[in-house]
């Protein structure tokens, strides 16, 4: 069974730092690999979708990467800044199973860039 | 373009109470899902539909009912409500290609007491 962690649960940086979030799936077969954002009481917006062919997907100050084989994705996000404060998700669409058009999600990690 | 339309936004219930949590897109997709998200689990896989007339269970789909008539619309329905269904439900939609990503609505609050 597919699962998905991410680390850390929570982060807290000054404003201006770069940082990482982490993103890994025990299985790799996977289609393709989500990165969401979701503010407080909101929905899910979709930042960056790798397919499992692609290494990596830019969008501005956001970098994603995949490593298939390793079963791990990162989210880079350069100078940060408040506003990127949210939670932070990631999902893989297996590529397999009845539900294979479906997302299986980590828990988030909760980003907090201070001023 | 509304994209992915979910109503109410929000809704209280007594325990035992039936509702349907409404779901729309404009975007032509086949395929829609829906999700909860409760604190602790992350997001988890109720029911979707690959196409009109067609679905199927995800996850946790015990309590819950779905049908798909037409492309645009996919409600669900909550049989008689208990307290373990409070939670955040979530609509999304994706396009038949691999290389599309999900569209989330934004979301049903709903409380059972």
């Amino acid at each position: 069974k597919q699962e998905v962690t991410q680390i850390p649960a929570a982060l807290s940086v000054p404003e201006g730092e770069n940082l990482v979030l982490n993103c890994s799936f025990t299985d790799s077969a996977i289609y393709n690999l989500q990165w969401f954002r979701q503010d407080p009481g909101k929905g899910l917006t979709s930042l960056l979708l790798i397919q499992s062919s692609q290494r990596e997907q830019t969008s501005g100050r956001l970098n994603a990467s995949l490593d298939k084989s390793s079963g791990r994705s990162t989210l880079y996000i350069a100078a940060s800044q408040p506003g990127d404060s949210a939670t932070y998700l990631c999902a893989v669409r297996p590529g397999y199973g009845g539900s294979q058009g479906n997302l299986i999600f980590g828990k988030g990690t909760k980003l907090s860039v201070k001023p | 373009n509304a994209g992915v339309t979910q109503t109410p936004k929000f809704q209280v219930l007594k325990t035992g109470q039936s509702m349907t949590l409404q779901c729309a897109q404009d975007m032509n997709h086949e395929y829609m899902s829906w999700y909860r998200q409760d604190p602790g689990m992350g997001l988890r896989l109720i029911h979707y539909s690959v196409g009109a007339g067609i679905t199927d269970q995800g996850e946790v789909p015990n309590g819950y009912n779905v049908s798909r008539s037409t492309t645009e619309d996919f409600p669900l329905r909550l049989l008689s409500a208990a307290p373990s269904q409070t939670s955040v439900y979530f609509c999304a939609t994706r396009g038949s290609y691999s290389n599309q990503p999900q569209h989330f609505g934004d979301g049903t609050r709903l409380s059972i007491l």
